[in-house]
């Protein structure tokens, strides 16, 4: 089955610098990779999500990159800003149990 | 409801009692998983249900903890003789196909057991 590895498990960044966040997942026939992110008492929520046909997908400040010959996939987020502090989680689908598995998480902190 | 729904939100109960908690999931997902969140820790998987097929139970910790899904709808997590560990937030969370569509969770159910 899938195993999907998140590093770091905590990062702090400068506001207004770059965050980055990766992970690598073990089934080679997995072709969906959400990003969730959990503010600090609420719901993980859906930020953005890549599938296997594509590379890179960008949305305003948050990007994500798929390399799906060495299985890994990371989260981009520009800019960074104090809203952004939060856990985030990647996930990848597993194809032989047909279900979403998830990273450990990071926290992010962002400083002012 | 368009979302998850869970309840109850906050379920205070002591050591040695049974729990239910219960989880709607967004009409016509065929998917739905229980996670436990205790604090400041990851999303820990502890069963799975897709349409028909028999439940992944494979992150379930003890034989304490069993879960239903009674006409491929609403979930029942049930966790039997209590312990203090068990004191977490459960998250559920439905989708409509499992594995390649958005997840969505429900706002959780914070048990203390005191």
């Amino acid at each position: 089955g899938e195993n999907v590895e998140q590093h770091p498990s905590t990062l702090s960044v400068q506001e207004g610098d770059s965050a980055v966040i990766k992970c690598t997942y073990s089934d080679s026939a997995s072709n969906y990779f959400p990003w969730y992110k959990q503010e600090l008492g609420k719901r993980p929520q859906l930020i953005i999500d890549i599938r296997s046909n594509v590379g890179e997908k960008k949305d305003q400040r948050i990007a994500v990159t798929l390399n799906k010959t060495a299985k890994h996939f990371s989260l981009h987020i520009t800019e960074t800003q104090p809203e952004d502090s939060a856990v985030y989680f990647c996930a990848a689908g597993d194809s032989s149990a047909s279900k979403i598995i998830f990273g450990s998480g990071t926290r992010l902190s962002i400083r002012p | 409801g368009a979302g998850v729904s869970q309840s109850p939100s906050n379920k205070v109960t002591e050591k040695g009692k049974d729990v239910e908690l219960r989880c709607d999931p967004i009409s016509g997902h065929t998917a739905l998983y229980w996670y436990r969140q205790s604090l400041g820790q990851g999303l820990e998987f502890l069963i799975y249900f897709q349409g028909n097929s028999a439940p992944d139970k494979s992150g379930l910790p003890s034989d304490r903890f069993s879960a239903e899904r009674t006409g491929g709808s609403v979930s029942t997590l049930t966790i039997q003789r209590t312990q203090q560990e068990d004191s977490a937030v459960y998250l559920c969370a439905s989708s409509s196909d499992g594995r390649d569509t958005e997840a969505f969770f429900g706002q959780g159910t914070r048990l203390t057991v005191v």
